[in-house]
């Protein structure tokens, strides 16, 4: 059974930093894409970040770009999400996804129970 | 940047069908998926590659796309089915979602 289990999210101060991870199990990590997904509350989903199952290609969004950084550890089965200059619209709930394709193509079977992440002072 | 657009809301009564589009410059040649997400829950994948189903999902979810609009159609809708709904398309190495649609069952 595919299982994502995604950590680290909270409070946290404007231009402060967070680092989400996301613990995966239950299929070859190495041979899919992942993503990060975050939804603001009562909003709709926004695609933030996806990573190829080698990690050798990573993709952002453009309000992130700059800002975040997505890598994976395929040792540790292991994708995370480093966030810095926070902002207040990066308040949201952040889904770790699994494509179903090695390359990134947005194709989430499985996504994970979500993380909060409030940036506020 | 590439953009979808989904209705608001659709309204449908129990037992019939509802249809939800989603439109994108030559969207048609392109992959689209659907997304459904029900309150506090995460979204589920209801139809990728433009009409192909998830193992586990009902035959009444069925997907197409061509020109400028994909359709995610629910036949012989049922009030389980009442959640918002997510178009999703891959354009120039990002991921696009629409803005969503509520689906009332009433």
């Amino acid at each position: 059974e595919v299982q994502l289990l995604e950590s680290g999210g909270g409070l946290e101060q404007p231009g402060g930093s967070l680092r989400l991870s996301c613990a995966a199990s239950g299929f070859t990590f190495s041979s899919y894409a992942m993503s990060w997904v975050r939804q603001a509350p009562g909003k709709g989903l926004e695609w933030v970040s996806g990573i190829s199952g080698s990690g050798g290609s990573t993709y952002y969004a453009d309000s992130v770009k700059g800002r975040f950084t997505i890598y994976r550890d395929n040792s540790k089965n292991t994708l995370y999400l480093q966030m810095k200059s926070l902002r207040a619209e990066d308040t949201a709930v952040y889904y770790c996804a699994k494509d179903e394709d090695e390359r990134v193509r947005g194709w989430y079977g499985h996504w994970g129970q979500g993380t909060l992440v409030t940036v506020s002072s | 940047s590439y953009e979808l657009t989904q209705p608001p809301s659709v309204s449908v009564s129990p037992g019939q069908t509802a249809s939800i589009t989603c439109s994108g410059d030559k969207l048609g040649d392109k992959y689209a998926c659907w997304y459904q997400q029900k309150p506090g829950q995460s979204p589920v994948l209801v139809i990728y590659q433009n009409y192909k189903r998830p193992s586990g999902i009902p035959e009444r979810f069925s997907g197409s796309n061509s020109g400028n609009t994909a359709t995610l159609t629910i036949s012989g809708t049922q009030a389980m089915d009442e959640a918002d709904y997510y178009c999703q398309a891959w354009d120039s190495s990002t991921v696009v979602f629409g803005g969503g649609t509520k689906l009332t069952v009433l």
